[in-house]
């Protein structure tokens, strides 16, 4: 069935630790979003993506950095998680072309650093 | 600048009451405005696209370019719609830009 898949959906992890969130789309869309949102508030942009081997920062500056080897896999990688990363985050894809600003979202990753 | 705005934090309403979710926003070009919908413990999902002209669930959505506004209305509320809603406006770079949502309470 094509979805967007995040994992894990929730996290739990010491200050300093290296951490990889991950987002995986089988609806073969090309481009890929990373949202990053706290509680109770908007959705802003760190990261997207408009196929492989493109990465662009979002509105929102972000420590964590991303990759896309392949066109279906978007992880995000914070090298040292801080408690101000603490959020939720947020994954989604959506088709060029007419209804290139249509995006679908992945369940998110709640991370919480100690 | 590209902007949405939503003004009311929290909207609560009576099962069977009329209901309109404010949105504004601020775009130099053509919008392309959406609202998307959270219910408790889903993951989000597009309620409405503004170039569709579409009723979803018993919701509409009217792009009022001269008030540049994108409201979210129903008629008749009902327990089931209660839910964050999020008004958002594509981005010249295919990304979306997020209001910080309201939600939406309906009483029995």
């Amino acid at each position: 069935e094509a979805d967007i898949y995040q994992t894990p959906r929730y996290l739990v992890i010491g200050t300093g630790k290296k951490i990889t969130l991950e987002c995986s789309q089988t609806m073969g869309h090309d481009k890929m979003y990373w949202y990053q949102q706290d509680p109770g508030m908007e959705l802003h942009l760190i990261h997207y993506s408009y196929g492989v081997n493109s990465t662009e920062k979002g509105d929102l500056s972000s420590e964590s950095t991303v990759s896309r080897i392949r066109t279906e896999h978007f992880p995000l990688t914070l090298e040292s998680a801080r408690p101000s990363h603490t959020s939720q985050y947020l994954c989604a894809s959506s088709l060029p072309g007419t209804h290139r600003n249509e995006q679908f979202f992945g369940p998110g990753t709640r991370l919480t650093v100690l | 600048a590209q902007r949405v705005t939503q003004p009311e934090k929290l909207l609560s309403v009576f099962k069977g009451a009329p209901v309109e979710l404010k949105c504004n926003y601020s775009y130099s070009g053509s919008p392309e405005l959406f609202w998307y919908v959270q219910y408790s413990r889903q993951r989000l999902q597009l309620l409405l696209r503004h170039i569709s002209r579409e009723s979803i669930k018993g919701f509409t959505a009217d792009l009022n370019k001269g008030e540049t506004s994108f409201h979210l209305k129903k008629p008749f509320a009902q327990e089931e719609d209660s839910a964050m809603y999020y008004c958002a406006l594509g981005g010249s770079q295919g990304n979306l830009i997020f209001g910080k949502g309201t939600k939406l309470s309906v009483k029995p």
